[in-house]
């Protein structure tokens, strides 16, 4: 049981350039987020979805477009990579109801130059 | 004002050492409570659930305050393996279930 999977793991892009992160979990979760967390802050929610083909804004959605076309993928897109972008992406999930903990991947480090 | 606010510290302790923290929030509505444990460049686990009449799991100890809408997280005997990033976490009650986390609490437990 692999949990919530986030691939890939590290990367760098050049300012402008495009990427979509992947997230994928295999418990069955209806609920999916996707966070960023920078140095000295606290975990921001950007996008969530919450079943499959629906998705919502969080706090800080601009920037990033999101999918969730089947109920265990989740993916976070950077259509053009700005160096404020540069920062540590955490996924999560959880199955539903209010007093569930969330599951989270092991994060995507990206760097934006 | 933040919703979820706490001391970043960080706290150092000995071995052994008994530590609180605690960590406010500011919307009433809150529904349910946690503690996240984060290690330097993880992501973040879940320590326990927080519950009304507080909770106990082996050397953790949770508090709820709803009147003064704070929680706490105290720890007894401290291990070096305690050292990390305490998260305090709050869930509002919404349709997407979402969490509003705290900026987090830094543990160093010293030998």
């Amino acid at each position: 049981n692999a949990g919530v999977t986030q691939t890939p793991k590290f990367r760098v892009l050049k300012t402008g350039q495009s990427m979509t992160l992947l997230c994928a979990q295999d418990m069955n979760h209806e609920y999916m987020y996707w966070y960023r967390q920078d140095p000295g802050m606290g975990l921001r929610l950007i996008h969530y979805s919450v079943g499959e083909g629906t998705t919502a804004k969080g706090e800080v959605p601009d920037g990033y477009n999101v999918s969730r076309l089947k109920k265990q993928n989740f993916l976070l897109g950077l259509e053009s990579a700005a160096p404020s972008q540069t920062s540590v992406y955490f996924c999560a999930s959880v199955r539903d109801g209010i007093n569930q903990p969330q599951h989270f991947g092991d994060g995507t480090r990206l760097s934006i130059l | 004002r933040k919703e979820v606010e706490q001391d970043p510290g960080p706290f150092n302790v000995p071995e052994g050492a008994t530590v609180a923290f605690n960590c406010t929030y500011s919307n009433s509505a809150s529904q349910s409570f946690f503690w996240y444990r984060q290690d330097c460049r993880k992501e973040p686990k879940l320590l326990m659930s927080v519950y009304s009449s507080g909770n106990e799991d082996g050397r953790f100890t949770a508090q709820l305050n709803r009147a003064s809408q704070y929680i706490s997280l105290l720890i007894r005997d401290s291990k070096l393996s305690d050292s990390a990033t305490y998260l305090c976490v709050v869930n509002i009650r919404n349709a997407g279930n979402m969490l509003t986390f705290g900026g987090g609490t830094r543990l160093m437990v010293k030998p």
